[in-house]
Parts: structure tokens; sequence; C-alpha cells
């Protein structure tokens, strides 16, 4: 079956660095997509792999391991403003996205 | 970038009543719309692929005679909830795949700001 896992909730502190993890099983795959989502908004767009390896977008940065089914967000100097769900979502053969959970951030002062 | 103008962002209705709601997309054409439900704490759940011209393809377990969709244009797809019950209150989203501009050349998900359906 098709399946994302993803922590449900971390903590981290602000000006820190976090990392969220994400594992995946999809039938075929057409890249992994990270979205930020505030409580009671609509997500928003933050990262797109399809290649091995590391894509760094300002203080976000994200990688991928298509043959482990592994990614993970890297978020530096983080903000207040931070404090959101990360979801996970892998675009399967048919390019749908199977999306994770997401993972709850929670930045303290 | 590409925007997806969704409306209402809010809406409360009584139990019986239809609810519409649309997704515009700006500045590109859509030939496709995705339609989400969002629980409260919980991920996206796909309800329906919507393209335009020709009638929408739903998920399996999503009523489409409760759930109508259309896509009249390649700007505009509206979903309509018919006759609401207090259980189809959620947090409805839809969204469209517009080209990231990145050197991938990838279609990214452009999200509507939501519509919180609450029925009563």
């Amino acid at each position: 079956g098709q399946n994302i896992d993803q922590p449900t909730e971390m903590t981290a502190t602000e000006g820190a660095i976090v990392q969220i993890n994400c594992t995946y099983q999809t039938s075929g795959f057409n890249g992994l997509f990270w979205y930020q989502q505030h409580a009671g908004e609509a997500p928003t767009f933050l990262s797109y792999n399809v290649l091995d390896g590391l894509e760094e977008k300002g203080r976000f940065s994200s990688f991928l391991s298509r043959s482990k089914g592994y990614s993970y967000l890297l978020l530096k100097e983080l903000q207040m403003k931070d404090s959101a769900s990360y979801l996970c979502a892998s675009m399967d053969s048919n390019y749908q996205l199977i999306w994770g959970a997401g993972t709850k951030l929670i930045i303290k002062p | 970038g590409a925007v997806v103008s969704q409306h209402p962002s809010r809406v409360i209705c009584k139990s019986g009543t239809s609810v519409k709601i649309e997704c515009r997309s700006l500045d590109f054409q859509a030939t496709t719309m995705f339609w989400y439900r969002q629980f409260p704490k919980k991920s996206l759940m796909l309800m329906a692929t919507s393209n335009e011209g020709s009638k929408a393809t739903y998920e399996q377990g999503v009523e489409k005679d409760k759930f109508l969709i259309n896509h009249a244009s390649l700007t505009l797809s509206t979903l309509t909830v018919t006759s609401a019950h207090p259980e189809d209150s959620s947090f409805y989203i839809c969204s469209a795949p517009a080209t990231s501009g990145s050197s991938s050349g990838a279609n990214v998900l452009t999200f509507g700001a939501g519509s919180r359906l609450t029925v009563l």
C-alpha cells in the first residue's frame, strides 16, 4: 500500500535548527513535496525534490534519498512564525499526491 | 506567482441547504483542479479531481451526488455540497497544478485559501 510517515509533533527553540523526517512508500515516484500549513489556513508550497540530494532555499532545505524512500526538511534560524504544521507528500506514478498527516512544529522562545 | 482564489472563506448554513464553493485560477489556466477535505489535525483527503470539459473523478467513498463538482472553464471550478448535514462541516480546499518556475520544471500544487463550512 501507499504510506507516508512523519512525526506527529516536534518542539524546537527560536534560533535553533530542526529537521523533520519523512519516509514514504508509493506506487511509483514522481517527486517529494513539502508544504507549510498554519492553523486554519491552506498549505503553502515549500520545496520539491525529484533527484537525490539537498535543495537549499534560504533558511529551508530539503533532502531526498530515493533508494531509502526518505526525505527531510531542515529549518535553520528558527523564528516564531515557523510554528506550523509541515506536510510531506509523495507524488505517485499517476501524478497523485499522497499526503502525510503533517508534523506540528512548536517553536519556543 | 500562480494564485488560486477560493471563496467563500467561511460559510455557515442550515442543515438541508446547499453550499457552493468556487475556485478560480488567476493568471494561469487550470485544466485540472483537485478538491480536498481536511478534518482538524488530520491530513488532506483528496475528494475528487476535476478536469475542464469532462466529468470529475471521485475518490472511493466520496458521494458524487452529494459533492457536485463542475469545471466549467479553464479558470473556474466549483464544489457544491448538496443537502448539507452537520457531518459535512469541514475545511474544503482546492488546488491546481501550476508551473513552479524552478529548474526542475515541476508542476507545483497551488492551493486556494480554503473554505470553512459549518452546518448547523
